[in-house]
């Protein structure tokens, strides 16, 4: 399996522009979490989905910010309209036999 | 709420030698699972160990040990042997074994660790 997969690697977008990241998790994990990494935060969960249901959303920051789960293999995190504050990577985890297995990350950055 | 706390922002170690990373974290469930994980420059998050809290044995992968502490609520990582390719961020992970997914993680500050040559 290659792994979780995001995309893209690097995001530089204006403020105000809407931003979607995305997620293919790896295949029979039916357990996918969205987190943010900045400096001042560290690392923060924002939502998390089982079984293509998200259960738990309190970690988004605002209303901006929405994640939907189509099918068991393909996630996004949309955000519109973009803030310079939204700046951070963004990791797409994906659990099974016990770990979480995150993507690569991509780095937003709102300009 | 959960929480947990790194105390050492940043660490160093010489090649070859033994280096521990201190975790502590705050928690009044019974039953529930800690992680290391390493993030090099590459920015992965690899998971180095995991410990289940019911398990009394300290867990082990290779050079890579814990020292749980329930009671005190403490949870080092030993890095013995210490390798160039250990340089990295180190984040103590907590969660809770109620939702079973093992994904749902609280971490910590993350401590930066530098090994010389």
């Amino acid at each position: 399996d290659a792994g979780v997969i995001q995309s893209p690697r690097h995001e530089v977008t204006e403020m105000g522009q809407e931003v979607t990241l995305r997620c293919k998790p790896i295949s029979g994990h039916d357990y996918l979490f969205w987190y943010r990494q900045t400096m001042m935060r560290g690392l923060e969960l924002l939502i998390y989905f089982n079984n293509n249901v998200p259960i738990d959303d309190s970690g988004m920051p605002e209303d901006r910010f929405s994640a939907k789960m189509p099918n068991a293999s393909f996630s996004t995190l949309k955000i519109q309209p973009s803030e310079p504050r939204d700046s951070a990577v963004y990791f797409c985890a994906s659990t099974g036999r016990g770990e979480a297995f995150f993507g690569q990350g991509t780095r937003l950055t709102v300009v | 709420a959960q929480t947990v706390t790194q105390s050492q922002p940043e660490m160093s170690v010489q090649e070859a030698e033994t280096v521990t990373l201190s975790c502590t974290y705050d928690t009044s469930e019974s039953d529930y699972y800690l992680f290391w994980y390493k993030q090099p420059p590459s920015r992965q998050m690899i998971l180095v160990i995991r410990q289940e809290a019911y398990k009394q044995q300290n867990a082990t992968e290779n050079r890579f040990s814990v020292n749980f502490q329930k009671a005190a609520k403490s949870f080092s990582l030993k890095i013995s042997d210490s390798q160039l390719g250990d340089a990295a961020m180190y984040f103590c992970a907590y969660d809770g074994a109620y939702g079973g997914s093992q994904g749902n993680l609280i971490f910590g500050k993350g401590t930066k660790l530098s090994v010389k040559p």
